[in-house]
């Protein structure tokens, strides 16, 4: 099945060593997203790449960075985590923007957790 | 400035009763699309339903049923005959034309008992 695909499922790291969290989809989408979400909260988009452009929201982090290699694959990556940067996060694809109307398909989330 | 509410932070029913939750919008775009996500305790987001702005047509899938009316800028969402497996977060989103962002509600919370 065509799918977005996130790894690992919950990954534990200490107070201030690097992780990256990966996604890979399927569906062929021109677009991927990453989303924090903290506990009992809404998902708060960090970024977005449409194909190889890179786009920051004006409030995340510079801690929090992104690559995306190809059209399959997309990283998170946190340089240097701190207690607050504990969530799960969410990662999303969609079709280009003049299908503006369709869905973004999540996948399953990566739960971070900070020693 | 776009924002969604849902004034419904926690819902509680016993199976089979029906049970609607709220979503109101705002924007001053004429084009814009509106979803409902479902979270289950596991985590993922599940896209359950979108709306074009233009398109005011109520929709019925299953015990599910959505009820967008422009006037008062809502878009409710109603569960028939609730289930266990209904519990999870609702969450409803807004995004406007030609814009990657969703801007979600802070979601509601479903439990459903036994």
């Amino acid at each position: 099945d065509a799918m977005v695909i996130q790894n690992p499922r919950y990954q534990v790291t200490q107070f201030g060593k690097p992780v990256t969290l990966s996604c890979s989809q399927t569906l062929n989408h021109n677009v991927m997203y990453w989303y924090q979400q903290k506990s009992s909260q809404a998902p708060k988009l960090l970024f977005h790449y449409y194909d190889k452009d890179f786009n920051n929201e004006a409030d995340t982090p510079d801690n929090f960075q992104s690559r995306r290699p190809n059209t399959s694959f997309c990283f998170l990556d946190i340089r240097s985590p701190g207690l607050g940067d504990a969530a799960m996060y969410l990662c999303a694809t969609s079709r280009a923007p003049r299908d503006s109307n369709q869905p973004q398909h999540f996948g399953d989330g990566t739960r971070l957790s900070i020693l | 400035a776009q924002k969604v509410t849902q004034a419904q932070t926690e819902i509680s029913v016993v199976e089979k009763e029906d049970v609607t939750l709220d979503c109101v919008y705002e924007t001053r775009d004429t084009t814009y699309y509106l979803f409902w996500y479902k979270q289950p305790p596991s985590g993922e987001l599940v896209f359950l339903i979108r709306r074009n702005s233009f398109d005011e047509q109520n929709e019925i899938s299953g015990r599910y049923s959505w009820n967008f009316q422009k006037s008062t800028s809502s878009f409710n969402f109603t569960i028939t005959a609730s289930q266990v497996v209904d519990s999870a977060v609702y969450f409803c989103a807004l995004r406007m034309d030609s814009s990657y962002k969703l801007i979600f509600g802070s979601g509601t919370r479903l439990l459903v008992r036994p």
